[in-house]
């Protein structure tokens, strides 16, 4: 069965820095492109980023709200998958989840992680 | 990119069908057939309804059909059961290799 869990939510300051992490099993984590999305309280899903895989240089791509401050990346040989933020806003308090890509649309998700952004 | 719009609440009775509009542009919806639809019970992960405008994953039942128009994506539930009670999402492909949701559609089942 596919697997992805993420780690690595809390509590952080605005400014402040955080790297969440993705551990995928169950199907072979270099072969996709893989996503993070985020549920903001009260609001609906927002793509935020995506890992492309060897064979596409390991491209990155990031919705606007968060080029240049967030940063994607993965380590194939451990199945898993990151998502390094910086410069937090409230505005990126979510429930942030990663997700497995499969020509263009999103088959398998996470449980999600929970971010607080607040003094 | 500006999140495609869908209503924001729909219901219908047990045995009922209700359709979910998607509306993009020409820069997402419109110029794309990657339009996806995904179910949200809150505290679970979301789960892949509809994908490629209309196509089912295995597992997902009958009931759940999806089409296009234009620059208009449409989920329809056909025979709504309680369990169909949940939050509803599109997806669409968007230029420059980047993905928009639609704003989210409450389904209550009456």
């Amino acid at each position: 069965d596919v697997q992805l869990v993420e780690s690595g939510g809390g509590l952080v300051q605005p400014g402040g820095s955080l790297r969440l992490s993705c551990t995928a099993s169950g199907f072979i984590f270099s072969d996709y492109y893989m996503d993070w999305v985020r549920q903001a309280p009260g609001k609906g899903l927002e793509w935020v980023g995506r890992s492309r895989i060897m064979l596409d240089s390991y491209m990155t791509d990031y919705a606007a709200s968060v080029k240049g401050r967030f940063t994607i990346s993965r380590d194939d040989s451990k199945n898993s998958l990151y998502l390094q933020m910086n410069s937090l806003k409230t505005e990126d308090m979510a429930v942030y989840y990663c997700v497995r890509e499969f020509y263009f649309h999103f088959d398998h998700w996470g449980q999600g992680t929970p971010v607080t952004v607040s003094s | 990119q500006s999140a495609l719009t869908q209503p924001r609440s729909v219901s219908g009775s047990p045995g009922q069908s209700v359709t979910i509009s998607c509306t993009g542009t020409s820069n997402d919806v419109g110029n794309y057939n990657y339009v996806s639809w995904y179910q949200h019970h809150p505290g679970k992960a979301p789960k892949l309804l509809i994908y490629d405008v209309n196509k089912r994953p295995s597992g997902v039942p009958y009931r759940f059909s999806g089409s296009k128009s234009g620059n208009t994506a449409s989920l329809t539930i056909s025979g709504l059961q309680a369990e169909d009670e949940a939050d509803y999402y599109c997806c669409s492909a968007a230029d420059t290799y980047t993905y928009v949701f639609g704003t989210e559609t409450k389904v209550t089942v009456l």
